[in-house]
């Protein structure tokens, strides 16, 4: 069966700090990848996505960025943290050409 | 712009009532999904429906796509406090891309 990683689950970082959340995903290959932010436990908003190893597209223009440099592995950066990076982090995956994505866990983040 | 729209954005309710919440748009999609997240989780896939007035159920949750594609409902029967969480609806565009409404927060007292 498939399962999502996500980590850290917390993470309290003062603004300016740099940025780096990991999302693996396991029993499948070639998955989309999604990056998701849910303020205040309300609906989520679209990042970043990936079709494939090195192919990301950017959903909102802002100070975060997201690469994949494996298969399975989905990764979102920022250099230089702001307060309004504050959130609910959440990667997901689905199977390519079909709609049900499929949650990690999710990561709090707190700027400082 | 948001794309979908649910309410009712609260919903507080007994243990045993029915409810319904809904999702719209002037937006035609070729799918709908709901989700319900719990308190610091991520969102659980409940159904995906694709076909105009399409209904389908699961067990005391009907759920129902709109005959244009254009809203969809959640209907609860017998509502159980292991209900309570946000509800959020979906549709799809582009396959893979969806868009997320703002959710209903449901809460069921015992």
């Amino acid at each position: 069966s498939q399962t999502i990683h996500q980590w850290p689950a917390t993470l309290v970082q003062p603004v300016g700090s740099p940025l780096s959340l990991e999302c693996t995903v396991e029993g499948t290959s070639n998955p989309n990848l999604y990056w998701y932010r849910q303020a205040a436990g309300r609906g989520l908003q679209l990042l970043f996505y990936s079709v494939g190893i090195g192919q990301i597209s950017s959903e909102v223009p802002q100070n975060l960025s997201a690469s994949r440099p494996q298969d399975r592995q989905f990764i979102l950066s920022s250099k230089k943290l702001l307060l309004s990076d504050s959130g609910f982090y959440l990667c997901a995956w689905s199977v390519q050409l079909t709609w049900e994505q499929y949650f990690g866990p999710g990561t709090r983040l707190t700027v400082t | 712009t948001q794309l979908l729209e649910q309410s009712p954005q609260f919903l507080s309710i007994q243990e045993g009532e029915n409810l319904t919440v809904y999702c719209n748009s002037s937006s035609v999609f070729s799918s709908l999904q709901w989700y319900r997240q719990e308190p610091g989780e991520g969102p659980v896939l409940l159904v995906t429906v694709v076909t105009g007035g399409e209904v389908k159920k699961l067990k005391r949750l009907t759920f129902q796509f709109g005959d244009a594609r254009k809203d969809s409902s959640l209907h609860i029967t017998a509502a159980q406090p292991g209900d309570t969480g946000l509800y959020l609806c979906a549709g799809g565009s582009t396959l893979g891309r969806l868009y997320f409404g703002r959710g209903t927060q449901l809460t069921v007292w015992p």
